[in-house]
C-alpha cells in the first residue's frame, strides 16, 4: 500500500539556521510528491512539487526538495531559516493503482526561535 | 479567479442534524476532493472526484455523502452530523489527479 511517513512531528530551530523536514514514502509506482504549508488558522499553501522532471525541486520561500528514489525520501530543506517559517508542513503523495488518491503525511511543525 | 470557495466558514450543529457543504472553483479543474484535518493526523481523505458524474470514496467516507453534477461545484453532505465529526473541512481541485491541489480556506465545523 502506498503511504507517506513524515520522521518528525515537531522540528525546532534557531533562525539563521538550516531546516531540514524528513519525509519518506512508498509506492509502487513512479509517485507525484508535494509539499504543502499551513500556517496557524489558513489554508493550505503549495511550496513545491516533484513529478518526474528534475529530482532536484527549487520552491517558494527558499525551501528546496530532493527526490531520492533509491531511498524512497523527499526530504525539505532551506539554508537558513525565518522566523516566517514557522507553520506546520506536509508531504503528500499521489497515489494510484485503479484509485486517484492523494495521501498526506501527518504533518510537522516548525518552531524557529529568535 | 476566485480559486476555490468554500461556505460556511464556520458551523454548529447538532447531533443529528444534517448540513451541505459548498466547494467551487473557477479554474475548470478535473479533479476535486473534500479533507478533514483533525490534531495530529495530517489531512484525511473523505471523497473525490476525477469529473462531472464520477465520484469515489477515499479514506474516512463513513457518515458523507457527495456528487459531481458540474465541473464547478462538490458539495458534501453529512447525513447525520455526530460528535466525531467535528473537525476542519477542506475542498481542494486540481487540473487532473498527480497535479497539484489548490485548497479552499475550510470550513471549521463542531457538532455538539
Amino acid at each position: 500500500a502506498q503511504s507517506v511517513t513524515q520522521l518528525d512531528s515537531h522540528v525546532s530551530v534557531s533562525e539563521g539556521t538550516p531546516v531540514l523536514l524528513r519525509c519518506n514514502y512508498s509506492s509502487s509506482y513512479s509517485p507525484s510528491l508535494f509539499w504543502y504549508v499551513q500556517h496557524p488558522n489558513k489554508g493550505l499553501q503549495l511550496l513545491l512539487k516533484y513529478t518526474s522532471a528534475a529530482t532536484l525541486v527549487k520552491g517558494i520561500n527558499g525551501f528546496e526538495a530532493e527526490f531520492k528514489k533509491s531511498e524512497t525520501s523527499f526530504h525539505l530543506t532551506k539554508p537558513s531559516a525565518h522566523m516566517s517559517d514557522a507553520a506546520e508542513y506536509f508531504c503528500v503523495v499521489s497515489v494510484s493503482s485503479g484509485t486517484y488518491k492523494y495521501i498526506f503525511g501527518t504533518g510537522t511543525r516548525l518552531k524557529v526561535l529568535a | 479567479n476566485a480559486g476555490v470557495t468554500q461556505t460556511p466558514k464556520f458551523q454548529v450543529l447538532k447531533t443529528g442534524q444534517s448540513m451541505t457543504l459548498q466547494c467551487a472553483q473557477d479554474m475548470n479543474h478535473e479533479y476535486m476532493s473534500w479533507y478533514r484535518q483533525d490534531p495530529g493526523m495530517g489531512l484525511r481523505l473523505i471523497h473525490y472526484s476525477v469529473g462531472a458524474g464520477i465520484t469515489d470514496q477515499g479514506e474516512v467516507p463513513n457518515g458523507y455523502n457527495v456528487s459531481r453534477s458540474t465541473t464547478e461545484d462538490f458539495p458534501l453532505r453529512l447525513l447525520s452530523a455526530a460528535p466525531s465529526q467535528t473537525s476542519v473541512y477542506f475542498c481542494a481541485s486540481s487540473y487532473a489527479w498527480g497535479f497539484e491541489q489548490y485548497f479552499g480556506p475550510g470550513t471549521r465545523l463542531t457538532v455538539t
